[in-house]
């Protein structure tokens, strides 16, 4: 079973600049959260995808986009990256309509803004 | 608002013993589940243990148990037997069923275990 992987792992913008971070879900999952962790907090919900849609979204502004691809697999993008904008960057898939609510996060991206 | 709470910012276990990892929460929804997660400094979330709100036994997998009590509002993480490698953050969370699968997350709790 293939677990959640992200990429890259480590990027460095600058402020201003635009950012792309990927998510492949794991085997078998059809749903994709996004969450921020900044440094000594948890993480906080961005939003969700299920079927392609944004299923739900935290209180983040539309500078935050995202996509989900006909295989499940997500992408993140940021615009006019902000210093704050600074953090750990983790996907979560999950089974959405069986009853597991398990779900299952990737390394994350940690995005540096400078 | 559903709220998470974490009073533990850092605990130190001796290895080979257990520890209890507290957590409250607050909510006015009858269906939820609580979680927690292991994170390691490589930054993965790793998924513990799940407890549904209409369990009547208290999860567990493993070394790990969760002390569920619906009244209090609590869901404390039982760590038994503890090994140098459970150094970590642990960080509990809860997500109700009317928001669909946005978790919402504890502040942390970092663990050291002591040789």
């Amino acid at each position: 079973e293939t677990g959640v992987t992200q990429s890259p792992t480590h990027l460095i913008k600058t402020r201003g600049q635009q950012v792309t971070l990927r998510c492949s879900s794991q085997s078998g999952h059809n749903t994709v959260s996004w969450y921020q962790q900044a440094l000594g907090q948890g993480p906080q919900f961005i939003f969700q995808y299920y079927r392609e849609e944004e299923n739900g979204r935290g209180n983040f502004p539309p500078r935050f986009s995202g996509l989900q691809f006909p295989n499940y697999s997500s992408e993140l993008n940021v615009n006019a990256l902000e210093l704050d904008d600074s953090a750990l960057y983790l996907c979560a898939s999950s089974l959405s309509g069986t009853g597991d609510e398990k779900l299952f996060f990737g390394s994350g991206t940690q995005l540096s803004v400078l | 608002a559903q709220k998470i709470t974490q009073t533990q910012p850092g605990m130190f276990v001796q290895e080979k013993e257990a520890v209890t990892l507290d957590c409250t929460y607050d909510t006015s929804d009858q269906s939820y589940g609580l979680f927690w997660y292991k994170q390691p400094s490589s930054g993965e979330m790793i998924f513990l243990i799940y407890q549904g709100s209409y369990d009547e036994q208290n999860a567990t997998e493993g070394r790990y148990s969760l002390n569920f009590q619906k009244a209090r509002k609590s869901a404390n993480l039982v760590i038994s037997a503890s090994q140098l490698g459970d150094s970590a953050m642990y960080f509990c969370a809860m997500r109700r069923k009317s928001s669909g699968d946005k978790l919402t997350f504890g502040t942390g709790t970092r663990l050291a275990v002591r040789p």
